[in-house]
């Protein structure tokens, strides 16, 4: 089956770029998806088809993907992102949907 | 507005069943994919399952045989029928609508605020 890889954590201060990675075997044949989840609260999709984002999500937020590594891109972060943010693909050998582990960002 | 609301959870023993519901506004859960996500105390999200249009359903390996996914298009009602539950089952389940890029790459847009089983 399919895996993705993300980092456990990530620290960023204000105003500055989080680059938060998700790694997986030629990633860049698939479309990948990201998610927001605030303790307590139920994810959000803030960028899905590697780079496109949801009408309400702010311009921030950006995403691409290339070789073996898909990346969600933080931009002027505020202490309202600090969050965790989830990759995500569908696979298609097998119709299962998979997630990352999960990037803690944290906001100094 | 689209809305998804999660019912049903509750604390429960090893080898009894449960079934969640997820109601649906704004949309139909009939003529949407629609998937069931859980996640477990302190960890990450986890996909259940997936009901495709013709209710053609998919599981996790983790749940398959033991978990079934229907849906009631008169209560616009998506549902998860949970039987032999283990103490690994204990998550917050949540239902989401499914999308797609281009007819496939799927994705979910719209989500629930959850109800969480306690298998205990």
């Amino acid at each position: 089956s399919y895996v993705l890889t993300q980092p456990p954590s990530v620290s960023v201060a204000p105003g500055q770029t989080a680059r938060i990675t998700c790694g997986g075997d030629n990633i860049e044949s698939k479309s990948v998806h990201w998610y927001q989840q605030k303790p307590g609260q139920a994810p959000v999709l803030v960028v899905y088809d590697n780079s496109d984002r949801p009408s309400g999500i702010p311009e921030r937020f950006s995403g691409s993907n290339s070789g073996n590594t898909a990346t969600l891109t933080v931009s002027r972060v505020e202490a309202g992102d600090e969050a965790d943010y989830y990759c995500q693909v569908w696979d298609s050998s097998n119709d299962h949907y998979v997630f990352g582990i999960g990037t803690k960002v944290s906001v100094l | 507005e689209v809305q998804l609301e999660e019912s049903g959870g509750g604390l429960i023993q090893p080898g009894e069943s449960l079934r969640l519901s997820c109601a649906a506004s704004g949309l139909s859960v009939s003529s949407n994919y629609m998937n069931w996500v859980r996640q477990a105390p302190g960890k990450g999200l986890e996909w259940v399952s997936v009901i495709y249009g013709g209710n053609s359903p998919y599981y996790s390996d983790s749940v398959k045989g033991r978990f079934t996914v229907s849906r009631d298009r008169s209560k616009n009602t998506l549902y998860l029928q949970m039987k032999n539950l283990r103490a690994e089952d204990t998550a917050v389940y949540y239902c989401a609508r499914v999308r797609s890029v281009a007819g496939w790459n799927y994705y979910m847009d719209v989500w629930g605020k959850g109800t969480t089983v306690t298998v205990s």
